[in-house]
């Protein structure tokens, strides 16, 4: 019984490197949404992706910033040329159906911390 | 911008006490509302979902709705220690990619 899964836990990088973030959503689930804290503050959503589709980007930066779930293996969230302001936890969450649906509710995994030295 | 806004505390209540946590949002067609914990680094735990107006109860908790005054609350009676933890109100939005908006969380103390 599989939640969602995250990996790396902790990931440490210098200025100027590339982050790889991967996210494995539950068993029968097919969209990822990926959000972003930074300390004592709440969840900023990122990205929402289905199978090989981006649906909503809105809250992804424009530039270093990418995202795909491709058809197989997990979503993955692509930082490049991190700088220090990276530095945040990083959370993916997946659901079975669209959002769309009133009641469809989001299954968190346990989160990437990006410390950006 | 669409806002979801909860005072970020602390709110600190003795334990045994009602614990009342209230949150406000910005986008009137939203329909779906949530309410998460979070406790210290780690990740969000969904524990109340309302869809329409008026109480939800589940155990300790309560939810309740006003969509006419676009406000949320969460009421935990009986506080106890375990539920020290920061609280998060969670918005669906009903238009566009209907993606789910956050709120920075209000802190939880339960005093012993």
């Amino acid at each position: 019984n599989a939640g969602v899964m995250q990996n790396p836990r902790h990931l440490v990088r210098r200025r100027g490197q590339e982050a790889r973030l991967r996210c494995s959503p539950m068993k029968g689930h097919s969209h990822v949404y990926w959000y972003r804290q930074l300390p004592e503050e709440g969840l900023k959503f990122m990205v929402y992706l289905q199978k090989e589709n981006i649906i909503d980007e809105s809250g992804m930066p424009k530039e270093r910033f990418s995202a795909e779930f491709p058809k197989e293996g997990p979503s993955i969230l692509r930082i490049q040329q991190v700088v220090r302001g990276d530095s945040a936890a990083y959370f993916c969450a997946s659901s079975r159906f669209s959002q769309g649906a009133t009641n469809e509710k989001l299954f968190f995994g346990s989160g990437t911390q990006l410390s950006v030295l | 911008q669409k806002e979801v806004e909860q005072n970020s505390g602390p709110l600190s209540v003795p334990e045994g006490a009602i614990a009342s946590l209230n949150c406000t949002y910005s986008d009137r067609g939203s329909q779906s509302f949530f309410w998460y914990r979070q406790y210290s680094g780690k990740s969000p735990e969904l524990i109340m979902s309302i869809y329409s107006n008026g109480d939800k109860e589940d155990g300790r908790f309560t939810a309740q709705l006003n969509k006419a005054s676009q406000y949320v609350s969460l009421l935990i009676r009986d506080s106890q220690p375990s539920d020290s933890a920061t609280y998060l109100c969670a918005v669906k939005e009903n238009t566009g990619g209907f993606k789910t908006i956050f709120g920075a969380g209000t802190r939880l103390f339960v005093k012993a």
